[in-house]
């Protein structure tokens, strides 16, 4: 069965830090990974999509990258602000999953001021 | 401006009691999808669709329904709630699945409590 892995599952770091959030999965068949942002009582939110043939994606301060041959996607979360504290979720297409979009358990992430 | 809108946003019924939580996007997006997300157990995928009449179980499809009569609502139909139905649920759009290089929207949730 296809899993989708994030650890930690909560991280805290103070105003500032560069820092990265971890997500592996164990099949390596890969269409595109997705990371998502999370806010309390909120839906989630796309910030980074990458396709199987790119190795990272960038949008401002955030940088994602994919590595099919071990499993591992990181998203890399620079100067971070108190404003990034959220849960970020990881997600992926996987070929032997047909349409289904199989997601971690997410990273809370708190940015003290 | 565009969204996917779900309704009601909270809703509280008992056991037995027929409900449909409805779905809506204005981005004239082909895929749509229904997720659960329950303390511990992370986002699980119930039913997708693909397009027009055509839907497919995700993980955890027992308890639901959907149906894709017209492109923009994709509602979610819990024939008979069970208290085991309590949680958070999304409704998601995009252009494509796993081809697409198009994110997913989702909408803002649905708290369903079952009594």
């Amino acid at each position: 069965k296809q899993e989708v892995t994030q650890i930690p599952a909560a991280l805290s770091v103070p105003e500032g830090e560069n820092l990265v959030l971890n997500c592996s999965f164990t099949d390596s068949a890969i269409y595109n990974l997705q990371w998502f942002r999370q806010d309390p009582g909120k839906g989630l939110t796309s910030l980074l999509l990458i396709q199987s043939s790119q190795r990272e994606q960038t949008s401002g301060r955030l940088n994602a990258s994919l590595d099919k041959s071990s499993g591992r996607s990181t998203l890399y979360i620079a100067a971070s602000q108190p404003g990034d504290s959220a849960t970020y979720l990881c997600a992926g297409y996987f070929y032997n999953q047909g349409g289904k979009l199989i997601f971690g358990q997410g990273t809370e992430l708190s940015v003290k001021p | 401006e565009a969204q996917v809108t779900q309704n009601p946003r909270y809703l509280i019924t008992v056991t037995g009691k027929k409900l449909t939580v409805t779905c809506s996007q204005n981005m004239n997006h082909e895929y749509m999808s229904w997720y659960r997300q329950d303390p511990g157990l992370g986002l699980r995928q119930i039913y997708y669709s693909m397009n027009v009449e055509v839907t497919d179980k995700g993980d955890v499809p027992e308890g639901y329904k959907v149906s894709r009569k017209e492109k923009r609502n994709f509602p979610l139909i819990l024939e008979s709630p069970s208290p085991n139905q309590t949680s958070l649920y999304f409704c998601a759009s995009s252009f494509g699945a796993w081809g697409s290089n198009q994110p997913q929207h989702f909408g803002d949730g649905t708290r369903l409590s079952i009594l």
